[in-house]
């Protein structure tokens, strides 16, 4: 049983370009949460996906958005990317919102 | 607001050395839980524990053991005879969430040299 995966492991973007994150929930999961930890931090909650929407949001701006497929899976897009964007994204996924979340590996962003 | 704060942000032992980990959080909920995560450097969040408000008692697990008190709105965690595998940094969370939408601690940092 797979758990939590997300690509790409690695990107490098530039200041000013968009990127897309990916995640696949573990299996029988339907409810995805996005964190951002910059390096030397804790985690920050992003977002919530629930059903296709987003039903909990972090302190972060616009640029930041989401999206649920049928399938559960997710993605976060980050707009006009600043230097400070640079951090590892983690992914996390539960069987609804009622029960605990189960973290992915990450992907490392690294804005140049 | 939530909040949670690990003081310590680096510690290092010898091996074999016992070794605890603080965290005080802060919340208004009377319902919440906490965790403890082990983030090695592959960077992957290895979960440790979960502990619910309602649940004051101390667990043991091998090597590790935790100590929950309410009155002082502590979660510490404490490695017995650390071993150089037990490096890595460690966050203590809260959710008032059933286990979703974490505060982090900043992390504690803990190296266990040879």
């Amino acid at each position: 049983d797979a758990g939590v995966t997300q690509s790409p492991t690695h990107l490098i973007k530039t200041r000013g370009q968009q990127v897309t994150l990916r995640c696949s929930p573990k299996s029988g999961h339907d409810t995805v949460s996005w964190y951002q930890q910059a390096l030397g931090q804790g985690p920050q909650f992003i977002f919530q996906y629930y059903e296709e929407e987003e039903r909990q949001r972090g302190n972060f701006p616009d640029r930041f958005s989401g999206h649920q497929f049928p399938n559960y899976s997710s993605e976060l897009n980050v707009n006009a990317l600043l230097l400070g964007d640079s951090a590892l994204y983690l992914c996390a996924s539960s069987p609804g919102t009622l029960y605990e979340q189960y973290f992915g590996p990450g992907t490392r962003l690294t804005v140049t | 607001a939530q909040k949670v704060t690990q003081a310590q942000t680096e510690i290092s032992v010898v091996e074999k050395e016992d070794v605890t980990l603080d965290c005080v959080y802060e919340t208004r909920d009377t319902t919440y839980y906490l965790f403890w995560y082990k983030q090695p450097p592959s960077g992957e969040l290895v979960f440790l524990i979960r502990r619910n408000s309602f649940d004051e008692q101390n667990e043991i697990s091998g090597r590790y053991s935790w100590n929950f008190q309410k009155s002082t709105s502590s979660f510490n965690f404490t490695i017995t005879a650390s071993q150089v595998v037990d490096s890595a940094v460690y966050f203590c969370a809260l959710s008032a969430d059933y286990g979703q939408n974490f505060v982090f601690g900043p992390g504690t940092r803990l190296s266990v040299l040879p």
